[in-house]
């Protein structure tokens, strides 16, 4: 089945700073990549996706990018900001027509220093 | 405004105990999905079902049962087989294409504590 490697595993950035999370895929016929966001004590919740036929999708300070080639995607956020501090998820589709899934990375914990 | 409910929030569970977790969903998603999450980890697959009365496991599914008797609802069974039943567990829906259109919407999770 699909592979989907997420590093790092933590990450602490000063506020202000940027913040890059990357992640891998092994199945190279995944064509959607969401990323998620999980608060303490919530369910993740979907912040930004991206599709096999783009290469790079932004909204606000939030940028995600993808290597189609290379098989990676990556989670960019810019001028962080304490309330960014949380786990992120990545994601990837695996499987054929009529039985996709999505498989997760395994997170990593965001730490925004003020 | 549409959404998916898992209840109750918290519940605690006596040891030998079958507990059920509940998830339902008015987004008129097709799929539905059971996901475990120990502190510090990741997400780990225990049921999903793509239809109604129909449901497939996943990577930890011993000790867990579930039905799917209507579209909206994924009860989860947390049996006494389940030795380390203690954990947060997240319930979620995606559309026919397995997410691939619209990812999956998450439950705001139920955290289950054996005492």
């Amino acid at each position: 089945g699909e592979n989907v490697e997420q590093h790092p595993s933590t990450l602490s950035v000063q506020e202000g700073d940027s913040a890059v999370i990357k992640c891998t895929y092994s199945d190279s016929a995944s064509n959607y990549f969401p990323w998620y966001k999980q608060e303490l004590g919530k369910g993740p919740q979907l912040i930004i996706d991206i599709r096999s036929n783009v290469g790079e999708k932004k909204d606000q300070r939030i940028a995600v990018t993808l290597n189609k080639t290379a098989k990676h995607f990556s989670l960019h956020i810019t001028e962080t900001q304490p309330e960014d501090s949380a786990v992120y998820f990545c994601a990837a589709t695996f499987g054929r027509a009529g039985s996709y899934q999505l498989t997760f990375g395994k997170g990593t914990k965001l730490s925004v220093i003020p | 405004d549409g959404g998916i409910t898992q209840s109750p929030k918290y519940l605690f569970r006596k040891e030998g105990q079958n507990v059920t977790l509940s998830c339902e969903q008015n987004l008129n998603h097709d799929a539905m999905y059971w996901y475990r999450q120990d502190p510090g980890q990741g997400l780990r697959l225990i049921y999903y079902s793509q239809i109604v009365n129909d449901f497939q496991k996943g990577d930890i599914a011993e000790g867990y049962s579930v039905s799917r008797e209507k579209k909206e609802s994924f009860p989860l069974t947390v049996t006494s087989a389940q030795k380390n039943p203690t954990a947060f567990y997240l319930c979620a829906s995606s559309t026919g294409s397995g997410g691939q259109k619209h990812g999956y919407t998450f439950g705001s999770g139920t955290r289950l504590t054996v005492v």
